[in-house]
């Protein structure tokens, strides 16, 4: 089945830098790739996603990138703020998980003023 | 904006007794998903919930969880005889046909 790695476990970095978290899957099927940020005591939000058919996505601050023939992909954050502390999950879907997501480990970012 | 809504956001259990852990979905999606998370771990699959029947389920999702939508809105899960293990957060997830899960705020769970 499908195998999510992430890293880095953790990441801290001064208000106003970039923030790159990184995760590589297994399955060359998955065709689906969100990101989710989780905040203390709440449920994963979808921050953004990115699927097979793209390379890169971007939403104001946050960026994704997808290397196919590498099998990984990227989250970008630009001009962090404080409130960008939180918990990143990286999540990968094949379709013959029936929409089932597989999520890496987690990456603790933390953004001090 | 739509959202996944749970309930209880905490229950605490003896072990052994069974627990009912509930969802409203967001409406008109048509998948369903329980997700757990136990403290410090990642998000982890247990099943999926479509047309009324299961999809597809997780080694996790044994003969001690069942889940049911009993009415048009609501989504559940059920524990039979929790153990110690069953402690963590368990999310519900919602899907309209598209890519994108949409997840609740999860219940955490703690069995004593």
């Amino acid at each position: 089945g499908e195998n999510v790695e992430q890293h880095p476990s953790t990441l801290s970095v001064q208000e106003g830098d970039s923030a790159v978290i990184k995760c590589t899957y297994s399955d060359s099927a998955s065709n689906y790739f969100p990101w989710y940020k989780q905040e203390l005591g709440k449920g994963p939000q979808l921050i953004i996603d990115i699927r097979s058919n793209v390379g890169e996505k971007k939403d104001q601050r946050i960026a994704v990138t997808l290397n196919k023939t590498a099998k990984h992909f990227s989250l970008h954050i630009t001009e962090t703020q404080p409130e960008d502390s939180a918990v990143y999950f990286c999540a990968a879907f094949t379709p013959s998980g029936f929409q089932k997501l597989v999520f890496g480990t987690g990456t603790r970012l933390l953004v001090s003023p | 904006e739509p959202e996944v809504t749970q309930t209880p956001s905490h229950q605490v259990t003896q072990m052994g007794q069974e627990v009912i852990l509930r969802c409203v979905p967001i409406s008109n999606h048509l998948y369903f998903y329980w997700y757990r998370q136990i403290l410090g771990q990642k998000v982890e699959f247990l099943v999926s919930f479509y047309n009324n029947e299961i999809s597809e389920k997780s080694e996790i999702f044994d003969d001690q969880f069942s889940v049911e939508r009993p009415d048009g809105s609501n989504f559940t899960l059920k524990i039979r005889s929790t153990k110690l293990e069953d402690s963590a957060m368990y999310f519900c997830a919602s899907n309209g046909g598209g890519y994108e899960q949409y997840f609740g705020p999860g219940t955490r769970l703690t069995v004593t």
